[in-house]
């Protein structure tokens, strides 16, 4: 089945720290990435849809400005984290998706934790 | 406009006996309903998905779920369960009718699997 790897899988950091997150479509061409935001126990929140080689679309409410989204080719969009914070502390996850209607395949997740 | 609710936020069950995880969707247009699971500080899984074909969808780990357009429901069943199913599942919509096939997830319910 479709692979997708997302890098790394957990950070610790300092405040002030901008943090980079990458997610990979292994087996397949992403034509769309998003990433998510989950906070403990609760469901997954849409932050951002990446088309490739267009810029980012972000949900309401998430600055563009503070998470940098490039999705430079099929198989690699990265998320930065710009001077983080200890409330941008979260489990991030991305996923992938092929052509439109087909599901989307996401990653293990990357726990990031601003101290 | 999509959303997804699922009606309970825990279910615990005992090793061998039948799991029932309900979801219930609103949706503009024809949707697509999937169910992921999640274990712990992981990405998501997909169990399996349905997409106006039959209205019964067979998964991966023995699961299923049954599409009822007239109750608007996507309910998640299994007749026997196993330590290892212990995990978070998500109920997702898509409607059909949204270009960016962006998906709606449930609250989640944590499935719990007593000895």
């Amino acid at each position: 089945g479709a692979v997708v790897s997302q890098h790394p899988s957990r950070v610790i950091c300092k405040s002030g720290t901008s943090v980079k997150i990458e997610c990979r479509s292994l087996d397949f061409q992403a034509t769309t990435m998003f990433w998510y935001r989950q906070f403990p126990k609760q469901s997954l929140m849409l932050m951002a849809t990446s088309n490739e080689g267009s810029k980012a679309t972000y949900e309401q409410g998430v600055e563009k400005d503070k998470f940098l989204i490039n999705h430079a080719s099929l198989t690699l969009s990265t998320l930065t984290v710009t001077s983080a914070h200890p409330e941008d502390s979260s489990f991030y996850i991305c996923s992938a998706r092929g052509v439109s209607g087909q599901p989307q395949h996401f990653g293990d997740g990357t726990r990031l934790s601003i101290l | 406009a999509q959303s997804v609710t699922q009606l309970d936020s825990h279910v615990s069950v005992s090793e061998g006996t039948p799991v029932l995880l309900r979801c219930n969707y609103s949706s503009s247009y024809s949707p697509s309903l999937f169910w992921y699971v999640q274990h712990p500080n992981k990405g998501l899984q997909l169990l399996l998905k349905y997409t106006s074909a039959a209205t019964l969808v067979k998964g991966i780990n023995g699961f299923e779920a049954e599409f009822k357009k007239s109750e608007t429901s996507f309910h998640l069943t299994k007749p026997s369960a196993h330590m290892s199913d212990a995990a978070e599942y998500f109920c997702v919509v898509s409607d059909l009718g949204n270009a960016g096939n962006m998906l709606t997830f449930g609250g989640g319910t944590r499935l719990m699997v007593k000895p």
